[in-house]
């Protein structure tokens, strides 16, 4: 079975630039998360779709950063304008269900933002 | 409240037990977990217990929990090399969110 993949791996840009970063969920997931993980922390829940609609973004900062789930498989977070305080590892998990599933991460994807 | 705490750093010699532990505050917490993080990678699973056990053994791992003192420990016997990563404690909250602490390194010297 495919674990969940994310791309691109890294990316540098610059402050005020916009940036996109896509996830692919294991097969039949019905559940997906994206996480911000900021150096020496633990990952922080951004939203949380259940097919394509959103069961949690209150902690998304929803006035630069944004994120769909158009078909209920693939998703895509975007990051506009970027701050250099975005610079983190965002990861991207996904789960059978909603309640009582482990979440299975992907590798994650290293923004840098000078 | 949402906070779950670790110690930072944990330095063991191959071959001995390393023990990590983590606080948490919700004491609703109906499931808590140990992730592992190895470097350029996400976080994989590696035992979870359920709120209304005191410990689970699984091969060279032992979880015990503290329900009374909010506390929760990871014993690794025999450790490797392989062991040598990040490990993170987090807890799942009334709303299915989990929140996870920040993390322990582990580093394995031969």
């Amino acid at each position: 079975e495919a674990g969940v993949a994310q791309s691109p791996r890294y990316k540098i840009i610059e402050k005020r630039q916009s940036v996109a970063f896509w996830c692919n969920p294991i097969s039949g997931h019905a559940t997906l998360y994206w996480y911000q993980q900021i150096l020496g922390q633990g990952p922080k829940l951004l939203i949380q779709f259940q097919n394509n609609g959103v069961v949690d973004d209150s902690q998304l900062p929803k006035d630069r950063f944004s994120a769909e789930r158009l078909k209920g498989v693939d998703s895509t977070l975007k990051i506009q304008p970027a701050k250099l305080e975005d610079s983190a590892v965002y990861l991207c998990a996904s789960s059978l269900a909603l309640v009582g599933y482990e979440q299975f991460f992907g590798p994650g994807t290293r923004l840098t933002v000078l | 409240g949402e906070d779950v705490e670790q110690s930072l750093f944990l330095s063991v010699r191959e071959g001995d037990s390393s023990v990590i532990n983590c606080t948490y505050t919700d004491s609703s917490s109906t499931y808590l977990y140990w992730y592992k993080q190895e470097p350029g990678a996400g976080l994989q699973l590696l035992t979870y217990i359920f709120s209304n056990m005191d410990m689970k053994q699984d091969q060279r791992l032992t979880v015990l929990l503290n329900k009374k003192d909010k506390h929760l420990s990871l014993r690794i016997a025999d450790t490797q090399t392989g062991d040598s990563a990040i490990y993170f404690c987090a807890e799942r909250l009334n709303d299915y969110k989990l929140s996870f602490g920040a993390g322990t390194t582990v580093t394995v010297r031969a």
